[in-house]
């Protein structure tokens, strides 16, 4: 079936520095790539989005990657600060089928070192 | 705006009984979606609605269930309860339009079968 396969599971940085997080899918017709960010207690937040027809796609310090041939895509994390700490979700889905369903990741564990 | 509202947000049930819990969606979206969220198997898509029609459903059995009203909150239903059932049950609203989607995660509800 379907899979979403993430990495690393968990990850520390030095505040300041950069954290990037890799996943990779098997269902080559999906086409919609979304990041989660979960604080402790919270519910899952859409933090940012990619469609295939994009390779990459910037907001503020945050970024992510799609190499659709590889299928693989990644989020990159910049100047990183203290409320970045969290644990992030992939996902991907086909977006143009009412029928397809939306796979995650399992979720990486982000704490950002004073 | 108000966020989107989960009710109950702790219970408590026993096995074999069966839970109803509530969605109410960001105001002006027709779209709720709900997940399982357990550290054993992470995050799991269990079903969508839109405009009261159930667009796309998870692989999980027929003892989960769920309903869109016509003002979009969304109820969704398990029966006899299983141990296994224990977890975080997320829901989500969201709006598509002009390219770009918006999707808000509810607190949860975190149902406990004992």
């Amino acid at each position: 079936g379907e899979n979403v396969e993430q990495h690393p599971s968990t990850l520390s940085v030095q505040e300041g520095d950069s954290a990037v997080i890799k996943c990779t899918y098997s269902d080559s017709a999906s086409n919609y790539f979304p990041w989660y960010k979960q604080e402790l207690g919270k519910g899952p937040q859409l933090i940012i989005d990619i469609r295939s027809n994009v390779g990459e796609k910037k907001d503020q310090r945050i970024a992510v990657t799609l190499n659709k041939t590889a299928k693989h895509f990644s989020l990159h994390i910049t100047e990183t600060q203290p409320e970045d700490s969290a644990v992030y979700f992939c996902a991907a889905r086909e977006w143009s089928s009412s029928a397809s369903k939306i796979i995650f990741g399992s979720g990486t564990r982000l704490s950002i070192r004073p | 705006k108000a966020g989107v509202t989960q009710t109950p947000r702790y219970l408590i049930k026993t096995r074999g009984q069966q839970v109803t819990l509530s969605c109410s969606p960001i105001s002006g979206h027709r779209s709720v979606s709900w997940y399982q969220q357990t550290p054993g198997q992470g995050l799991q898509f269990l079903f969508e609605y839109f405009s009261e029609t159930q667009r796309n459903k998870g692989n999980f059995p027929g003892r989960f269930s769920g309903r869109q009203f016509s003002n979009s909150r969304s109820e969704m239903n398990v029966s006899t309860l299983e141990l296994g059932d224990s977890a975080l049950y997320l829901c989500a609203s969201s709006s598509t339009g002009q390219g770009k989607h918006e999707q808000y995660f509810g607190p949860g509800t975190r149902l406990t079968v004992t």
